[in-house]
């Protein structure tokens, strides 16, 4: 099946700094990609849907400026964390649909776990 | 789009058939209804994914009954590595794709 990468998959920054999560699609194009965000013990909550060649649309309570995506290639999606805080330690994770594959399945990456200090 | 109701946990042992039920009583009539498997510290994987009746894949069995408003996840004999977090979603693609994740079942095998 077709496979998302994220790099890296854990990073821990100093309070204040800005951390980039990249997120490929190894073997197919994706023109959209989502980011979520999970805390211990809690479900998959949708950040915002990142769309190639245009702004993402950010969900409701999201900070747009907080969380900047950009997504500048049919297999490139990334999202920084700017001025990052200890609440903003998390496990973020993407994924994409595969154009190609009949289903609604999304295909999800590895995860990327956010420390901040 | 159809919020998504599930058991918080569940138990088993080894070799038994475990389903899980999924209530969404609010799904439109052009939404699918998708499940995923999650094991600690990794991303979802997809399951398997049903629109009515019975779909049967080479790890499961969706069960959605006439009126959609409820699906069931069916895994025969399962094992210590099925241990994990499952997730039932109902996917709308008109106007945009859409999904949100539920609070999920917690599934523990026991041996």
């Amino acid at each position: 099946g077709a496979v998302v990468s994220q790099h890296p998959s854990r990073v821990i920054c100093k309070s204040g700094t800005s951390v980039k999560i990249e997120c490929r699609s190894l073997d197919f194009q994706a023109t959209t990609m989502f980011w979520y965000r999970q805390f211990p013990k809690q479900s998959l909550m949708l950040m915002a849907t990142s769309n190639e060649g245009s702004k993402a649309t950010y969900e409701q309570g999201v900070e747009k400026d907080k969380f900047l995506i950009n997504h500048a290639s049919l297999t490139l999606s990334t999202l920084t964390v700017t001025s990052a805080h200890p609440e903003d330690s998390s496990f973020y994770i993407c994924s994409a649909r595969d154009p190609r594959t009949p289903t609604y399945e999304q295909y999800f990456g590895p995860g990327t776990r956010l420390t901040v200090t | 789009l159809a919020k998504t109701t599930q058991p918080i946990s569940m138990d088993s042992y080894e070799g038994q058939e475990v389903n899980i039920t999924c209530s969404h009583n609010n799904i439109a009539t052009n939404d699918y209804i998708t499940w995923y498997q999650q094991f600690p510290s990794q991303g979802p994987r997809f399951i398997i994914q049903g629109y009515k009746t019975k779909v049967t894949n080479e790890v499961a069995s969706l069960f959605i009954p006439a009126d959609r408003k409820s699906s069931t996840l069916s895994l025969p004999r399962v094992s210590l590595s099925d241990t994990a977090v499952y997730y039932c979603l109902v996917v709308r693609d008109t106007g945009g794709f859409k999904t949100i994740f539920g609070a999920g079942t917690r599934l523990f095998v026991k041996a």
